[in-house]
């Protein structure tokens, strides 16, 4: 079974600030995606990183996914409200194979 | 349809009641998933499938727990003689599946209470 890790659990921020979550894994994923999920909603992506090593900038967010594909970290600048929400990362196998999730980070970002 | 759907949005049942949970994912797509998340946490896996094969239902948490696709669409995810620790939100994602598995699409979820 793949499982993955997330860090910190909980994070709670002024507005402004500037943060990073982390996703660890002992398994190689074929892809690795980041989710944000809201009270009452279902996850929806963020982003998909495929190659070991890419970094991807989505507006504030910056997203990197490890060299052996093992692992990927996600970085908000200058973080806003708007940002508050589970912050969950997803890796999957190849061909039609799962999508494992991680516990998630709950980020509260406060005005 | 537009996205994935998921019927009943909730479902209050007494102890030891069956239940059937329904999920309709979007057209086309080739895996779906089952997953139970609780607060706060993130979705628990319990079984997929690719077309109408169950790919892996290791995640189910006992046999009262079973699924099914029986023609490649639409799924159900059937809990017989409930117990109050069943009690959760139930998600359905799918995707496209093969080398295009990059996005899992999730319902609303059907949350389940047991009383």
């Amino acid at each position: 079974t793949q499982l993955l890790e997330q860090s910190p659990q909980f994070l709670s921020i002024q507005e402004g600030e500037n943060l990073t979550v982390y996703c660890n894994s002992s398994s190689v994923f074929s892809s690795l995606q980041w989710y944000r999920q809201e009270p009452g909603e279902g996850p929806v992506l963020l982003v998909t990183v495929v190659t070991g090593g890419e970094v991807k900038k989505l507006k504030r967010l910056t997203f990197q996914f490890g060299d052996a594909r093992k692992d990927s970290s996600l970085h908000i600048t200058a973080a806003q409200p708007g940002d508050t929400g589970l912050y969950l990362c997803a890796g999957a196998g190849n061909y039609g194979q799962n999508f494992v999730f991680g516990p998630g980070t709950r980020l509260s970002v406060l005005p | 349809g537009a996205g994935v759907s998921q019927s009943p949005r909730y479902k209050v049942t007494k102890r030891g009641q069956d239940v059937a949970l329904r999920c309709d994912p979007i057209s086309g797509h080739v895996s779906l998933y089952w997953y139970r998340q609780a607060l706060g946490q993130g979705p628990e896996f319990l079984t997929y499938f690719n077309y109408e094969a169950q790919q892996d239902k290791s995640g189910l948490p006992n046999d009262r727990f079973s699924a099914e696709r029986p023609e490649g669409s639409i799924s159900t995810l059937t809990i017989q003689r409930t117990e109050q620790r069943d009690s959760a939100m139930y998600r359905c994602a799918s995707s496209l599946g093969g080398v295009l598995n990059t996005e899992a699409f999730f319902g609303q979820g059907t949350r389940l209470t047991v009383v």
